[in-house]
């Protein structure tokens, strides 16, 4: 079993819809939780940034954690064109030298 | 503020020729330092991670090197480039304390092995 597990997609929606991204971990040692979206033949840029169980939402952006399942989501409301890009889930445990482990990504397209 | 520079940005290499790509991070000290390939299709692949000057952990075994000459310069080398070296190479910091470690990517290096 892979440590995390995330759709790649595409996923394709019309603009205005409510978005679900979500992905899947399996070592319980995981608190720290992260969403990185990444445009096209660019870098991964930093998203949402949530630590343990619960909500945080910023503007349309709402991610989600739930740590007894060991399944995050990322939620965007709302959903605009430029929202289309790949997003990417990461997480870690307490050390704070023990590199992110990323899912591979999925890939979202907002449909004018 | 903290910003990460990486270069070239594309190349395009001819099989068995040498590489080099930098990465320098300024606005903080003591920064952990990475090197990611993405490949079509296949995710974030950890190639090299350092937490301080000279101290490299490799991930992946392969004909890739890096060094970390200065306290914010990060170097990716090979002295013969293969086919499957293509990709799109990431430069990432990340403060070194215990932050559940959020890192922070560059542009990235398009490298074409031809």
């Amino acid at each position: 079993q892979k440590e995390v597990e995330q759709d790649p997609g595409p996923l394709s929606v019309p603009e205005g819809a409510i978005v679900s991204l979500n992905c899947t971990y399996s070592n319980s040692a995981f608190q720290y939780f992260m969403w990185y979206r990444q445009y096209s033949r660019k870098g991964p840029e930093l998203l949402m940034y949530t630590y343990s169980s619960g909500n945080k939402e910023d503007g349309r952006f709402t991610a989600q954690v739930d740590k007894s399942s060991k399944y995050i989501s990322l939620f965007i409301r709302d959903s605009q064109p430029s929202d289309s890009a790949t997003y990417l889930c990461a997480m870690s445990g307490y050390s704070g030298n023990t590199p992110l482990v990323f899912g591979k990504g999925t890939r979202l397209s907002v449909i004018a | 503020s903290q910003t990460i520079h990486q270069w070239p940005a594309t190349l395009v290499q001819p099989v068995g020729s040498p590489l080099s790509l930098e990465c320098t991070v300024e606005g903080t000290s003591n920064p952990n330092l990475y090197w990611y390939r993405q490949a079509a299709g296949r995710g974030l692949q950890l190639l090299f991670y350092s937490v301080g000057i000279g101290q490299i952990s490799s991930e992946v075994p392969q004909n890739l090197s890096a060094s970390r000459p200065q306290d914010r310069q990060f170097i990716l080398s090979s002295k013969k480039l293969l086919l499957s070296d293509s990709g799109f190479y990431l430069c990432a910091w990340s403060v070194n304390r215990y932050s559940g470690n959020t890192i922070y990517f560059g542009e990235g290096s398009w490298l074409t092995v031809v």
